[in-house]
């Protein structure tokens, strides 16, 4: 069976700094690794996913996501955050074992303020 | 493109009560989900259907929770009788397949408030 956990539960941020959102999973088989990002009142979007290839992924709005299988890490990345990252992102993994279903850690929300 | 669309948006109701939860998925996905997001937690998958069949309902209180997808495309969930426990948000999402790697696409939820 896999899990997932999301190391921070809240990340306060100053707008334009840097931030690294953190998630470590666990799985006996190959997985698949998301980032999904939940804005007030709004449903859960993609924000981009790991299946296979090069560790480094990029998504949308800026963010990317380094697989690191040693560490069994999928830590996500902004360089420069805005107003409008403020939400809650959660990661996801998914394998065989599950049907493929997506496991959520709980999530950590982002605040950015000026 | 239409979306997952779910609905009642908002749904309060008194313990031991049934109350039952619609979703629509995006046309031509064979894969539907039924998740359980409680306050301040993640999602939880609560059962996977792929066409009109269940491929996983192994966290589903079967007691109390029913889901069914008639026809492989449309889908209900019901919960008889509710516990306070259960005010939670329910997410219907749905994809092309299950291969792996899906790309899930969500509703807006129904937001569940048991009294």
């Amino acid at each position: 069976a896999q899990s997932v956990t999301q190391l921070d539960s809240q990340v306060p941020v100053f707008e334009e700094a840097p931030v690294e959102l953190r998630c470590n999973y666990s799985s006996s088989v190959s997985v698949y690794l998301f980032w999904y990002v939940q804005y007030p009142n709004q449903g859960l979007q993609l924000l981009l996913k790991y299946l296979s290839g090069s560790t480094l992924v990029k998504g949308i709005n800026g963010f990317e996501a380094e697989f690191n299988k040693s560490q069994t890490s999928f830590h996500l990345r902004k360089p420069s955050v805005h107003i409008s990252d403020t939400a809650e992102y959660f990661c996801a993994v998914s394998d065989r074992s599950s049907g493929y279903a997506l496991n959520f850690g709980k999530g950590t929300s982002l605040l950015v303020t000026p | 493109e239409a979306g997952v669309a779910q609905s009642p948006r908002y749904k309060i109701i008194e313990k031991r009560q049934s109350v039952a939860f619609w979703c629509n998925p995006i046309s031509g996905h064979a894969t539907l989900y039924w998740y359980q997001q409680i306050l301040g937690q993640g999602p939880k998958l609560l059962i996977q259907f792929q066409n009109n069949g269940v491929v996983d309902d192994s966290q589903l209180p079967k007691d109390r929770f029913s889901a069914e997808r008639l026809k492989g495309v449309d889908s209900t969930l019901k919960i008889q009788p509710a516990k306070l426990e259960d005010s939670a948000v329910y997410l219907c999402a749905s994809s092309l397949d299950r291969s792996g790697g899906e790309k899930l696409f969500f509703g807006s939820g129904t937001q569940l408030s048991v009294l």
